[in-house]
């Protein structure tokens, strides 16, 4: 079974500083995608950013970036000029690729303050 | 679009009780998801539904929860006999049907069970 591992419970940044949030995953599979989504507080769920895992390129979304480590199981995300809206709980998550299931396979979460 | 749409935003009954929640995907979507979140950690899969059928459902999936969507659009996730252990958020998530796009998240059902 597929796994994912968000080591880091929490962490802080200041406000138009970059952060780093870590993601590994456990899997068998060549075909896969990884995402990272963020959830405000007793707001829903959004997606931040998607990687597909046989493009070697990493995704960008504007202030959103990801490194991708096919090899290492490891996919971090970048968030660059951070700002209060920011803050939040992110979420690393795993799909099989097409044909497999469906469901996503989330971590932990990491909650993520801006310092202002 | 509209967005998920999941009602009630809140629910607190006893222990014991039968409770039903509802989920109104994007229009158009034909994949439904349900997923059950405890506090402090990330969603866990519950189930999935293509159009009508249901085609995946978790272990999580006790033989107290049922699930049914069945004109293929709207959906209901039904507890029966709620225990302490069932008190979570409830997220509906919905997706179009091309196998790469994401899913996309209602603000979910918070269950509290006294």
């Amino acid at each position: 079974a597929q796994t994912v591992t968000q080591s880091q419970p929490e962490m802080s940044v200041q406000e138009a500083e970059t952060v780093t949030l870590s993601c590994t995953y456990d899997t068998s599979e060549s075909d896969y995608y990884l995402f990272w989504y963020k959830q405000p507080p007793s707001r829903q769920m959004i997606l931040v950013i998607r990687q597909e895992a046989y493009k070697q390129q990493n995704a960008t979304e504007n202030r959103f970036s990801v490194n991708f480590q096919k090899a290492a199981k490891s996919f971090s995300l970048k968030i660059s000029d951070s700002q209060l809206g920011d803050a939040a709980m992110y979420f690393c998550a795993y799909r099989t690729g097409r044909g497999g299931s469906e469901k996503l396979v989330f971590g932990k979460g990491m909650k993520l303050t801006v310092n202002p | 679009d509209t967005g998920v749409s999941q009602d009630p935003r809140h629910k607190i009954t006893k222990r014991g009780q039968n409770v039903t929640f509802r989920c109104d995907p994007i229009s158009e979507h034909n994949r439904l998801y349900w997923y059950r979140q405890t506090l402090g950690q990330g969603p866990e899969f519950l189930t999935y539904f293509q159009n009508e059928a249901q085609l995946e459902k978790s272990r999580l999936l006790s033989d107290r929860f049922s699930a049914e969507r069945p004109k293929g659009s709207f959906s209901t996730l039904e507890i029966q006999r709620t225990e302490q252990g069932d008190s979570a958020m409830y997220l509906c998530a919905s997706s179009p049907g091309l196998s790469n796009q994401p899913q996309h998240f209602g603000d979910g059902t918070r269950l509290s069970i006294l």
